[in-house]
């Protein structure tokens, strides 16, 4: 079994709806990482949170360490967010373990 | 404002081959990385450095070698070219306890 596991794997929304993509792990962490990269492009660092609740514009991502599980959601979608998200794990050090990630297409 | 700089952007090996990938970064970071990118796969970790002279194997460290002399330098070194190292890698740096930044990748194809 991964020891993070995305959902969905792929994700096809109308512009404007609410998206969430879950990310659920099987580990101790120290901290989740919601990263994204767009079609041949690099990775980007969207988040980094050990608890609670992250709001970055229309992004916003949730942590619940008890579940192990973590959301990001994406308001008001726009077909630029169209990209890969990307959940990864730190559990020591600054490694990271990374999940499959998770393809979003937004149509317009 | 570089980041983290990574050549080349692409390349194709033929098999046996060697080559090095460099990378280098210019935000002072003690921590860097090498990760191997392959079709529906998460990232995997090759090798990483906590700072320069110490280097430590990651998670598919088989068929590749890295050296750290500087900080802002960490090139990853293929010796003999495998049709199954064929992938898209990416070096990343960070501060500790911080979120990494990543280069832009090179594409690598071994025929």
């Amino acid at each position: 079994k991964n020891e993070v596991e995305q959902s969905p794997q792929n994700l096809t929304a109308q512009e404007g709806e609410f998206i969430t993509i879950n990310c659920s792990y099987s580990v101790g962490i120290s901290a989740l990482h919601w990263l994204q990269q767009h079609p041949g492009g690099g990775i980007v660092s969207l988040f980094m949170l050990s608890s609670g609740k992250k709001k970055h514009g229309r992004l916003i991502a949730t942590i619940n360490i008890q579940e192990k599980h973590s959301s990001l959601h994406i308001t008001a979608s726009h077909p630029r967010d169209s990209a890969v998200y990307i959940c990864a794990l730190s559990q020591y050090g600054n490694k990271l373990v990374f999940g499959a990630g998770t393809i979003l297409r937004v149509k317009s | 404002n570089a980041g983290v700089t990574q050549t080349p952007k692409f390349r194709i090996l033929k098999i046996g081959q060697s080559m090095t990938l460099q990378c280098t970064q210019d935000m002072n970071h003690n921590y860097m990385y090498w990760y191997r990118q392959d079709p529906g796969m998460g990232l995997k970790l090759i090798y990483y450095s906590v700072g320069a002279g110490i280097t430590d194997k990651g998670e598919v460290p088989n068929g590749y070698n890295v050296s750290r002399s500087t900080t802002e330098d960490f090139p990853l070194r293929l010796e003999l070219a495998a049709p199954s190292q064929t992938s898209v890698y990416f070096c990343a740096s960070s501060a500790r306890g911080q979120p990494q930044h990543f280069g832009d990748g090179t594409r690598l194809s071994i025929l």
